[in-house]
């Protein structure tokens, strides 16, 4: 595609519920990102995936948070047991090898009541 | 413990003149390090970068200063237009850490008045 995709764009939960949040990189970029930002915060960083290493999970807030890429393409973080302090707007982005410009995607807004 | 500190949330300019954005790190391996500018209810997107081997960079309107030393670096937008009005981020990596992940401060808000 031409850009990072991500869905959905908007998603609100109830408290105690499971959430996944789905990114498309843009084709080719071996490098994918997943970031949050909260109200009046900077982007935490969550997980890192490249290429066939194993990820980088140390930005992962707690052991509700897990992420999965699948074939070196298409990545989903899953929120299990939502609470409201996860409420935060959720970007993933992707880059080539060894680059560090990465491309975001819109995000997801979490919004969990 | 932020590594990657904007220390003034927000900042406004007019339109002709200079805007100027600070940035400090404490990390010292960091050696790659970007801005990103984002508008509301979009994605960051890639401004301009620099190799911690230069000490400035230049693209058009955007110059981005390094001092390593002082672990400190700028940029400067000359000159301001409104459509420049978004939320800065500035970021750092660490390429030899192995995950070059990207390290993001908090951000400062430009408003650049017509």
């Amino acid at each position: 595609g031409a850009g990072v995709s991500q869905s959905p764009s908007n998603k609100v939960t109830e408290k105690g519920k499971d959430v996944e949040l789905r990114c498309d990189p843009i084709s080719g970029h071996t490098a994918l990102y997943w970031y949050r930002q909260s109200l009046g915060q900077g982007l935490e960083f969550l997980i890192y995936f490249q290429g066939n290493s194993a990820p980088d999970k140390s930005g992962l807030p707690s052991d509700r948070f897990s992420a999965e890429r699948t074939g070196g393409s298409v990545s989903t973080l899953t929120i299990q047991r939502t609470q409201q302090e996860d409420s935060a707007v959720y970007l993933c982005a992707s880059s080539v090898e060894r680059s560090t410009e990465a491309f975001f995607g819109q995000g997801t807004r979490l919004t969990v009541v | 413990d932020q590594q990657v500190k904007q220390n003034s949330p927000s900042l406004s300019v007019q339109e002709g003149r200079i805007s100027i954005l600070n940035c400090d790190y404490t990390n010292s391996m960091f050696d790659y390090f970007l801005w990103y500018k984002k508008y509301p209810a979009e994605g960051p997107t890639f401004l301009i970068s620099i190799s911690s081997i230069k000490d400035k960079n230049e693209d058009g309107r955007f110059t981005v200063f390094l001092n390593k030393s002082a672990k400190h670096l700028s940029l400067h937008i000359v000159p301001s237009q409104p459509g420049d009005s978004a939320v800065y981020f500035c970021a750092a990596s660490d390429s030899q850490q192995g995950s070059e992940k990207l390290v993001f401060g908090k951000g400062t808000k430009l408003t650049v008045n017509p």
